[in-house]
């Protein structure tokens, strides 16, 4: 059954450091989406991509965060300078007909 | 908002026991799924329901969904300890390309 793919499973980096976390959608999906979850805390929504676009993005997707599909299989997710509280778990999801999203196993960071 | 919130926080029940989690929201939506979330690890769709249907079932799941009420409720029969997780409600505002907005979950233990 195809499923989704999050590279790496645990990222460790400095503070102010670049990070990109790495998705591979199921392959005939057509939205993808990016939320994280705080340790203990809810799963938040950060953003969504169709058509090789932002179509929606959270008050938490502010201008340190970008994402992009740069062939069609991976979808990353850049923070140019991370902060302690970036740290979490952060998930890629895809979906065929925007409707039941499907995530990966997700990309644990840790910000020292 | 929109949000989830699921009751109880959490749950600790007997293997054969049925285990019952309930979710609130407050605005009106398009459809209502659930998650499961092993800890630490991705979360596995289980089940929608839309905001026309009342009620679903999956194997030893069934889900309700009253509108009117604001509420859903997911059932699990016969439980195991393999179905030892944390379990999310999601609510999508419309159809298409929507966010979903998650509840804190309910963490279920059972126990062997």
């Amino acid at each position: 059954e195809p499923e989704v793919t999050q590279t790496p499973s645990h990222q460790v980096t400095q503070m102010g450091q670049e990070v990109i976390l790495r998705c591979v959608p199921i392959s005939n999906h057509l939205y993808f989406y990016w939320y994280r979850q705080i340790l203990g805390q809810k799963v938040e929504f950060l953003v969504s991509f169709y058509n090789n676009e932002i179509s929606e993005k959270s008050e938490i997707f502010d201008d340190q965060f970008s994402v992009e599909r740069p062939d069609g299989s991976n979808f990353t997710l850049k923070i140019r300078s991370t902060k302690l509280e970036d740290s979490a778990m952060y998930f890629c999801a895809s979906t065929l007909l925007a409707e039941t999203q499907f995530f990966g196993p997700g990309t644990r960071l840790t910000v020292l | 908002s929109q949000q989830g919130e699921e009751d109880p926080q959490a749950l600790s029940i007997q293997e054969g026991e049925n285990a019952t989690m309930n979710c609130s929201y407050k605005t009106s939506i398009n459809n209502l799924q659930w998650y499961r979330q092993n800890s630490g690890r991705g979360l596995v769709h289980l089940i929608l329901i839309r905001s026309n249907e009342r009620e679903k079932h999956s194997g030893r799941l069934r889900v309700t969904l009253d509108t009117s009420k604001k509420s859903s409720s997911l059932l699990i029969t016969a439980s195991r300890a393999a179905d030892t997780a944390s379990y999310f409600c999601a609510t999508a505002f419309n159809s298409g390309n929507t966010p979903l907005v998650f509840g804190k979950g309910t963490r279920l233990s059972v126990i062997a």
